[in-house]
């Protein structure tokens, strides 16, 4: 089966200091990867996708980036954070049919 | 207009009832619907998938599909408290590429004991 591993489970980070988000994916290759940030009410905002390695397409402009630099591995990051950023992040991935999605990452910016 | 409108709630219903969740969306190309539930603070985990109009059954749960409407719904038979969640729902135009798979924003369901 498929399964997304996704860590910290918690974040706290002061505002400015850089972030680094990991996913890596078991039981399928080649899939297409989704990062995602959740606000209560809000549902699921997609922010990056990638077809394959080193192919990323952003969907929202802001401070936040995304790589692929394995076919398993995406890695959300930032340079600086903002308060803004504050929210809770998923992984996720589908190859053909439904997506399936990491534990979350819950991040706060203070 | 949003691709897939899901009314979020909440929602709150005593143990042992029916319930009743819906989306509706404005796009006919979509092909694919899925039913995911997601616990407070963990990630969305997939309940129910259906391909084109009509129902399907597993459990306590179905899944129906009305591309006429453009509406999907789950229902929940005989409810417990572990229903407690939001339930997101989620559809795509085909299996192939990559970003064409979209969310409701989800319904937060309380079943109370």
């Amino acid at each position: 089966s498929q399964t997304i591993h996704q860590w910290p489970a918690t974040l706290v980070q002061p505002v400015g200091s850089p972030l680094s988000l990991e996913c890596t994916v078991e039981g399928t290759s080649n899939p297409n990867l989704y990062w995602y940030r959740q606000a209560a009410g809000r549902g699921l905002q997609l922010l990056f996708y990638s077809v394959g390695i080193g192919q990323i397409s952003s969907e929202v402009p802001q401070n936040l980036s995304a790589s692929r630099p394995q076919d398993r591995q995406f890695i959300l990051s930032s340079k600086k954070l903002l308060l803004s950023d504050s929210g809770f992040y998923l992984c996720a991935g589908n190859r053909d049919t439904e997506a399936f999605f990491g534990q979350g990452t819950r991040l706060t910016v203070v | 207009q949003k691709e897939v409108e899901q009314d979020p709630g909440p929602l709150s219903v005593p143990e042992g009832a029916i319930v009743s969740l819906n989306c509706t969306y404005s796009n006919s190309a979509f092909q694919y619907f899925m039913w995911y539930r997601q616990y407070s603070r963990k990630g969305p985990e997939l309940l129910m998938y259906t391909y084109s109009s009509g129902n399907k059954e597993d459990g306590r749960f179905t899944a129906q599909v009305d591309k006429s409407s453009k509406y999907i719904s789950l229902f929940i038979r005989d409810s417990q408290p572990s229903d407690s969640a939001t339930y997101l729902c989620a559809m795509r135009k085909g299996l192939t590429g990559a970003n064409n798979l979209f969310f409701g924003t989800g319904t937060r369901l309380t079943v109370i004991p």
